[in-house]
């Protein structure tokens, strides 16, 4: 089955860390660019990181800069992000998605069904 | 960073109604615009690519249309399971922003 299985949300304290996991499955996920995705309670969708296939390309959204990082292992068919410096308003749930790409254009087509994130004291 | 705006904001509609979400974008991005439908607890679902490109399995009651800085996002005929927030994504540059999301409610 093609799928994505996300992993390793939690509650933690702010300035604390966590690694989020992303086990992918049914596809070639070398050949695909990927993507953290994240939705605050109540709020709308908000994209967090690319990298793509082979890892040369990697992306950030300015609200996470400096403090996430996107990384993947394709021996292990896995995506992760490692969060540090958390903060209240990173509280929300995190899931990956896969970009494919079809002449040129881009777009999010496959989902996991992501992993919550809690950040408080 | 370009920035997407989508109106309404929020739709309230029958069962058959004939539906329209627009997106804007603060700047020009060719054809590269996503749909995605989004249920309560559940994962966004991609409908629409390329802007007016129908993604496998998604009905043809969703249609899009658009390119540059204005984009619709068309349901012919809404059914029961379409009652649900709609958000476009733009892919032409970094960060791939989307737009606040239109939720669809029933009338």
């Amino acid at each position: 089955e093609v799928q994505l299985v996300e992993s390793g949300g939690g509650l933690v304290k702010p300035g604390g860390s966590l690694r989020l996991s992303c086990a992918a499955s049914g596809f070639t996920f070398s050949s695909y660019s990927m993507n953290w995705v994240r939705q605050a309670p109540g709020k709308g969708l908000e994209w967090v990181s690319s990298i793509s296939s082979s890892s040369s390309y990697i992306y950030y959204a300015d609200s996470v800069k400096g403090r996430f990082t996107i990384s993947r292992d394709n021996a292990k068919n896995s995506l992760y992000l490692q969060m540090n410096s958390l903060r209240a308003e990173d509280t929300a749930v995190y899931y990956c998605a896969r970009a494919g790409s079809y002449w040129g254009s881009w777009y999010f087509d496959l989902w996991g069904r992501g992993t919550l994130v809690t950040v408080s004291s | 960073d370009i920035q997407l705006t989508q109106s309404p904001s929020f739709l309230s509609a029958s069962v058959g109604d004939r539906v329209t979400i627009t997106c804007r974008a603060s700047q020009g991005i060719s054809s590269y615009l996503a749909w995605y439908q989004q249920k309560p607890g559940k994962a966004p679902k991609l409908l629409i690519y390329a802007a007016s490109t129908l993604q496998s399995g998604v009905p043809s009651r969703f249609s899009g249309s658009g390119s540059g800085t204005e984009f619709t996002l068309t349901i012919s005929s809404l059914q029961p399971e379409d009652f649900a927030t709609y958000y476009c994504q733009q892919l032409n540059s970094y960060p791939r922003t989307f737009g606040p999301g239109t939720k669809v409610d029933i009338k």
